[in-house]
């Protein structure tokens, strides 16, 4: 079966760190280009990051630059998203996304960044 | 950056009859090698985005033929011929064309009067 499973939200105080990993199972993520997508309560999609396949080639969003990193590393078939000096407005659940021929997104991790 | 702005944002239909959200971009979406990336996702109450339409017009393996994708250069529609139950939801348009970033549309949307 095929699916996509993000982990490691929650609460953080403004100003913390969290790391998203995102793990597929039944295909293998290398071979698709791989985003982090987050919606906030009760807002649209808004695209975040991406990754390619060997991990060579990484893009922000330009409100996460400087303070996320997305890292893959394909023996776990595994996609990380570190973020740092995390912001209330970055509140949002946090989807991470397979695209290609095919496409693959998770459940979704809700991050919530509060005092 | 492209902005990709939808119309209606709301968007209430009856059953069984069609439906057309419209999706307009800042600037055309051809790509140097000639293909557009414009895709359509469907994301139902609680749960996450499926995607329904890609490159325009090709539907995805098990999306019901009543979702047709279609248009060029800036303009972009997705159709239903004849809406169900099941569709209730809210349906977003990506562009994919000019990266990063990926731009979503607002979202439109779709209830049952």
């Amino acid at each position: 079966e095929v699916q996509v499973v993000e982990s490691g939200g929650g609460l953080v105080q403004p100003g913390g760190s969290l790391r998203l990993s995102c793990t597929a199972s039944g295909f293998t993520l290398s071979r698709y280009w791989t985003h982090w997508v987050r919606q906030a309560p009760g807002e649209g999609l808004v695209w975040v990051s991406h990754i390619n396949g060997d991990g060579s080639s990484a893009t922000y969003a330009d409100s996460v630059k400087g303070r996320f990193t997305i890292s893959r590393d394909n023996s776990k078939n595994t996609v990380y998203l570190q973020m740092n000096s995390l912001r209330a407005e970055d509140t949002a659940v946090y989807y991470c996304a397979a695209w290609g021929e095919d496409d693959y997104w998770g459940q979704g991790i809700l991050v919530t960044v509060s005092s | 950056d492209v902005v990709m702005t939808q119309s209606p944002l709301s968007l209430p239909v009856t059953l069984g009859q069609p439906a057309s959200i419209s999706c307009r971009s800042s600037q055309s979406l051809v790509h140097s090698n000639g293909d557009t990336y414009v895709n359509w996702y469907q994301q139902r109450p609680g749960q996450s985005p499926r995607r329904l339409i890609y490159k325009v017009s090709d539907r995805d393996s098990g999306v019901p033929d009543r979702f047709s994708g279609s248009g060029s250069g800036t303009d972009f529609t997705l159709k239903i011929s004849r809406v169900e139950a099941e569709d209730v939801g809210i349906y977003y348009c990506l562009q994919g064309s000019h990266w990063p970033p990926w731009t979503f549309g607002q979202g439109t949307r779709v209830e049952l009067k």
